[in-house]
């Protein structure tokens, strides 16, 4: 049952536009996270958020960049693309820290494909 | 900070028999440890987790074991059948870091039939 949800599936785009993606979790957690998957499956966190406060920033590049209404949703915005994004982006969220609040759960991820 | 290699990255088995895989991280403060699944385009399944006090957990034909000592990290499923392809990862937290779930490189298991 899918409890974190990404829009859109695909995304096709050129160098230099901006594109942004959606997350939205319903399982009430209180931290979301963006994920990179690359061409090898290689997984790296992108960036968390613990009620609405970021906490971890990795050195990503500053056209990343994300946004948060409420705890139930993380957008990400790439303000302008370059061809080494293209790349799965996963979101997931998890109940917070510590015990069982290590558990995080995954959307189905967004293909960026840039040309 | 925290290392987590995984091995094997390709692993065959035929239907009905064990796959193993195996993860060694190097920092001994790692406080969760867990596996994952990813089918072919979709998301990570979160298969099962366990804390560092735990040593064994087992749950619908899938066996975790935790050797705290050699810091290794494995995941057993018995009896595997053709669903079961997918690429496996482990994923630990250290709890002397910035609590980040770090990811092992992924094992793509194939089950024929």
């Amino acid at each position: 049952e899918t409890a974190v949800f990404q829009t859109p599936n695909y995304h096709v785009t050129q160098v230099g536009n901006e594109v942004s993606f959606n997350c939205k979790q319903t399982l009430g957690h209180d931290t979301m996270y963006w994920y990179k998957q690359d061409s090898k499956k290689l997984l790296k966190i992108m960036f968390s958020y613990n009620n609405k406060q970021l906490i971890v920033n990795e050195t990503v590049p500053r056209r990343f960049s994300p946004q948060s209404s409420d705890k139930a949703h993380l957008n990400l915005r790439i303000k302008s693309v370059e061809p080494e994004d293209s790349a799965v982006y996963l979101c997931a969220s998890s109940l917070g820290l510590g015990g069982r609040s290590y558990e995080q759960y995954f959307g189905p991820g967004t293909r960026l494909t840039v040309l | 900070g925290e290392q987590v290699e995984q091995r094997p990255p390709h692993l065959s088995v035929r239907e009905g028999d064990s796959a193993i895989i195996i993860c060694t991280y190097t920092d001994s403060a790692t406080a969760y440890f867990s596996w994952y699944k990813q089918e072919a385009g979709a998301g990570l399944q979160l298969l099962m987790s366990v804390l560092s006090n735990v040593d064994r957990k087992e749950e619908q034909g899938l066996t975790v074991l935790l050797n705290k000592k050699d810091k290794r990290l494995s995941l057993n499923l018995t009896a595997a059948h053709p669903g079961d392809s997918a690429v496996y990862f482990c994923a630990v937290i250290a709890s002397s870091g910035s609590w980040q779930l770090i990811f092992g490189s992924g094992t793509q298991l194939t089950v024929m039939p």
